[in-house]
């Protein structure tokens, strides 16, 4: 079966400064890549994704790059803010619109004011 | 419009016992997931329900159950608790349409715990 791996478990960064999450996948039929965002007390939330024919997306300060090659795929957070304060989880599926993700084991990212 | 609803958030039992969780997904939504959260295994798949079939299973033991009703609504069980299934149940629903992005919608969850 499929295998996420996600690096780093802990991060924390200066206020204004990027962060980078790193994930890596086993399963090259895997083809949907998706990133969820979980706060304190709170179900996981979708902040973005991406399907295999894709290399790059972005979406304001959040963006996804995918290098299927590899099998791995990164979340960038530009500029960042106490809010982006979270656990993040990286997350891989065969088929776009299959609700059995894989997911990776998560990354606490703290901002430092 | 609600999000996807998880009752109850919080449970106490002992070894040996059965528990039923209860989740009321976002109205329209026809997929339901289950999944399992731990500090050290994270969120790992227990099943999915569609128009009241399981049409995806995770790699978990028998004593894992669910189902779902007409209306949408899905309940899971654990039978015979081990101290191991202390952890966050995650439900999450999906639309499931030709627009579908994709995109789970998560409950807050059912924090269960085992003594």
């Amino acid at each position: 079966g499929e295998n996420v791996e996600q690096h780093p478990s802990t991060l924390s960064v200066q206020e204004g400064d990027s962060a980078v999450i790193k994930c890596t996948y086993s399963d090259s039929a895997s083809n949907y890549f998706p990133w969820y965002k979980q706060e304190l007390g709170k179900g996981p939330q979708l902040i973005i994704d991406i399907r295999s024919n894709v290399g790059e997306k972005k979406d304001q300060r959040i963006a996804v790059t995918l290098n299927k090659t590899a099998k791995h795929f990164s979340l960038h957070i530009t500029e960042t803010q106490p809010e982006d304060s979270a656990v993040y989880f990286c997350a891989a599926s065969r088929d776009f619109g299959n609700e059995k993700l894989t997911f990776g084991t998560g990354t606490r990212l703290t901002i430092i004011p | 419009k609600a999000g996807v609803t998880q009752t109850p958030r919080y449970l106490i039992k002992t070894r040996g016992q059965q528990v039923t969780l209860s989740c009321s997904p976002i109205s329209g939504h026809r997929s339901v997931s289950w999944y399992q959260q731990t500090p050290g295994q994270g969120l790992q798949f227990l099943f999915e329900y569609f128009s009241e079939t399981q049409r995806n299973k995770g790699n978990f033991p028998g004593r894992f159950s669910g189902r779902q009703f007409s209306n949408s609504r899905s309940e899971m069980n654990v039978s015979t608790l081990e101290l191991g299934d202390s952890a966050l149940y995650l439900c999450a629903s999906s639309p499931l349409t030709l627009a579908n992005t994709g995109e789970l919608f998560f409950g807050e969850g059912s924090r269960l715990t085992v003594l």
